[in-house]
């Protein structure tokens, strides 16, 4: 079956940085995306990543290893409105996102 | 960047009726779209893809007959909740890949509708 493993919950302090991993196991792969959602709210889109290494885009960045179903988000500077659920998501051989069920990140003060 | 509009974002419904969400492009033609369902502390669940003029795809479980999905625009999908239950009370989001982009396969997020049941 498709797997998508990432922490249910992580926290950190402001200003810090946090790094949020996922493992995934899916029928093909067409690229990994990372989404943040605040309760509530619809997700929106951080970043996209196809080809291994590093993508960085501002305060945040995101890392693939496709040899080892492998990615992380990297947050930097860590903001308090950073607080919200980060989703991984893969694309599989059929173009359908499976999703993650999200970590939750609270920042403290 | 790409928009995509709900309606409504929020509606309180009675227990037997039915509920239309409409999900829209603003900027972009959608040949695809997407409804998930989310409740509290889930993920995302796709529960059917949209294609522009022919019948929904739907997800293992979903049932077709009580989910009416109609996309008959490239621009505008909708979801019909039929005989709404208390359990279907959810947040339904929607999502539209633009088919014209030209880069990777993006999915653009409506803003959700949030459906309670009563």
């Amino acid at each position: 079956g498709q797997n998508i493993d990432q922490p249910t919950e992580m926290t950190a302090t402001e200003g810090a940085i946090v790094q949020i991993n996922c493992t995934y196991q899916t029928s093909g792969f067409n690229g990994l995306f990372w989404y943040q959602q605040h309760a509530g709210e619809a997700p929106t889109f951080l970043s996209y990543n196809v080809l291994d290494g590093l993508e960085e885009k501002g305060r945040f960045s995101s890392f693939l290893s496709r040899s080892k179903g492998y990615s992380y988000l990297l947050l930097k500077e860590l903001q308090m409105k950073d607080s919200a659920s980060y989703l991984c998501a893969v694309m599989d051989s059929n173009y359908q996102l499976i999703w993650g069920a999200g970590t939750k990140l609270i920042i403290k003060p | 960047g790409a928009v995509v509009s709900q309606h409504p974002s929020r509606v309180i419904c009675k227990s037997g009726t039915s509920v239309k969400i409409e999900c829209r492009s603003l900027d972009f033609q959608a040949t695809t779209m997407f409804w998930y369902r989310q409740f509290p502390k889930q993920s995302l669940m796709l529960m059917a893809t949209s294609n522009e003029g022919s019948k929904a795809t739907y997800e293992q479980g979903v049932e077709k007959d009580k989910f009416l999905i109609n996309h008959a625009s490239l621009t505008l999908s909708t979801l019909t909740v039929t005989s709404a239950h208390p359990e279907d009370s959810s947040f339904y989001i929607c999502s539209a890949r633009d088919a014209t982009s030209g880069g990777f396969d993006e999915q653009y997020f409506g803003p959700g509708t949030r459906l309670t049941v009563t």
